[in-house]
């Protein structure tokens, strides 16, 4: 059972435009949701994350957005620039019980062409 | 400051020999977890250990894996006797105790032929 998924298996957007990738979870419990970032070859980078009591977070080009209600979350990424063009995977996490662990979608794969 | 660092990076096994992963976690984390990614698949939870304790294993196959993080060195996660299905990318993560993010290693890719 999939907890946390992205439906979009891969997104084409032009240079500059802007990027929206999406992410739906359906257990309750979660409440700290992360980006990451990944290159073939290489391990996840962060990103950016929001906490539930929160329903936006900005850092330069990257906002995460928050539905508590429809347990939906989005990356939004703009201006959108070609090395952006990579996997991004949606994590969450529950902080009850002070463990932490990351339960990860399948990602989405980012293309931006020039 | 240095990142989250494993090796080796690639490690070709034959089936029913011994893999060893390690990590060191970022200067000052003391949490660690490890994760496996399959082909096509996003990342799952294996373990998560601080030092010298396993805190939850609940993701880790119950025979032919174990994981450590002893008081000096790294960690460290063993699968004995390696089948094909072991074959994936495993990554290790770290943190402090907070912020919450976990910060990434650049995996072992783990190949059993």
């Amino acid at each position: 059972d999939q907890q946390v998924k992205q439906n979009s298996p891969s997104l084409s957007v032009q240079e500059g435009r802007i990027s929206i990738l999406n992410c739906d979870y359906t257990n309750s419990m979660f409440d700290y949701f992360l980006w990451y970032k990944k290159y073939p070859a290489e391990g996840p980078t962060f990103l950016i994350s929001i906490s539930s009591i929160k329903d936006k977070n900005e850092d330069g080009r990257f906002t995460v957005f928050l539905n508590k209600s429809a347990k939906h979350l989005s990356l939004h990424i703009v201006p959108s620039q070609p090395g952006d063009s990579a996997v991004y995977f949606c994590a969450a996490s529950s902080r009850g019980g002070s463990n932490y662990k990351l339960t990860f979608g399948k990602g989405t794969l980012l293309t931006v062409n020039p | 400051n240095a990142g989250v660092m494993q090796n080796p990076r690639h490690l070709v096994r034959r089936r029913g020999q011994e893999a060893r992963l390690r990590c060191s976690p970022m200067k000052g984390h003391s949490h660690v977890y490890w994760y496996r990614q399959l082909p096509e698949e996003g990342l799952k939870f294996m373990v998560y250990l601080q030092k010298e304790n396993i805190i939850d294993e609940s993701g880790m196959p119950k025979e032919r894996f174990s994981a450590e993080f002893p008081k000096e060195g790294p960690s460290i996660l063993r699968i004995q006797q390696v089948v094909r299905g072991d074959s994936a990318a495993y990554f290790c993560a770290s943190r402090q105790g907070v912020p919450y993010e976990q910060y990434f290693g650049p995996g072992t890719r783990l190949t059993v032929t």
